[in-house]
């Protein structure tokens, strides 16, 4: 089965931590994403990258990073936690074609004490 | 802006009867709409999604939905619900031309035995 697959499934990290956030898919898609869940919120976009050192922001980057070195692996950095970062955080691959569906990790829960 | 609107947090229905997840969407030029569920403590999963054709399209488990153009409206339906079907669902859009995908806010189903 093809799949993307979130390093963590829950993560506890101290408020300032660098935290790291891992995903990998294998399925040679060009397009990743990186989305947090909140309750009452649903799914903001955090970034996205459409190739290998390619990314562009999405509509909460503040307080994020993210690093594609190569194409399988997108990585979420936290550069300096903080509580309001407590969340669950979803990976997601595409193909290039716009139209094709995203595809999910099972999600990290992390939270920032 | 793209955007999408779940007005219902949460709908409850008896096992057998039929369901609906409303959701309305707000874009420029064509959209394009998808449907996703997610289980307890997992990922979310394809549903089913809208590109151009046909206004009724067939997605997994039994699931479908209708595009309306005049109402810009993409609710989800079954003709007859499972126990199983309880999990939080989430509709999205993307307008052309544009890579990111916008969710809205999830609505939880319970259906009851």
């Amino acid at each position: 089965d093809v799949k993307v697959t979130q390093s963590s499934r829950y993560l506890v990290k101290r408020t300032g931590e660098k935290v790291f956030l891992e995903c990998v898919q294998d399925m040679d898609h060009e397009n990743m994403f990186w989305y947090r869940q909140d309750p009452g919120l649903g799914l903001r976009l955090i970034y996205f990258s459409y190739d290998v050192k390619m990314k562009e922001k999405g509509d909460i980057p503040e307080g994020y990073s993210v690093s594609r070195e190569k194409k399988e692996r997108f990585s979420l950095i936290l550069e300096s936690a903080s509580t309001n970062q407590t969340s669950m955080y979803l990976c997601a691959s595409r193909e290039q074609r716009i139209n094709e569906k995203l595809l999910f990790g099972s999600g990290t829960q992390l939270s920032v004490l | 802006a793209q955007s999408v609107a779940q007005p219902e947090d949460q709908v409850n229905v008896a096992e057998g009867n039929p369901l609906t997840v409303k959701c309305t969407y707000s874009v420029s030029g064509n959209p394009y709409l998808f449907w996703y569920v997610q289980y307890p403590n997992r990922g979310l999963q394809f549903l089913l999604k809208y590109i151009t054709g046909d206004n009724l399209v067939k997605g997994s488990y039994g699931f479908e939905a209708e595009f309306n153009k005049s109402q810009t409206s993409f609710h989800l339906k079954k003709p007859s619900a499972l126990v199983s079907d309880s999990a939080l669902y989430f509709c999205a859009v993307r307008a052309t031309g544009f890579q990111k995908l916008v969710f809205g806010t999830g609505t939880r189903l319970l259906v009851s035995p």
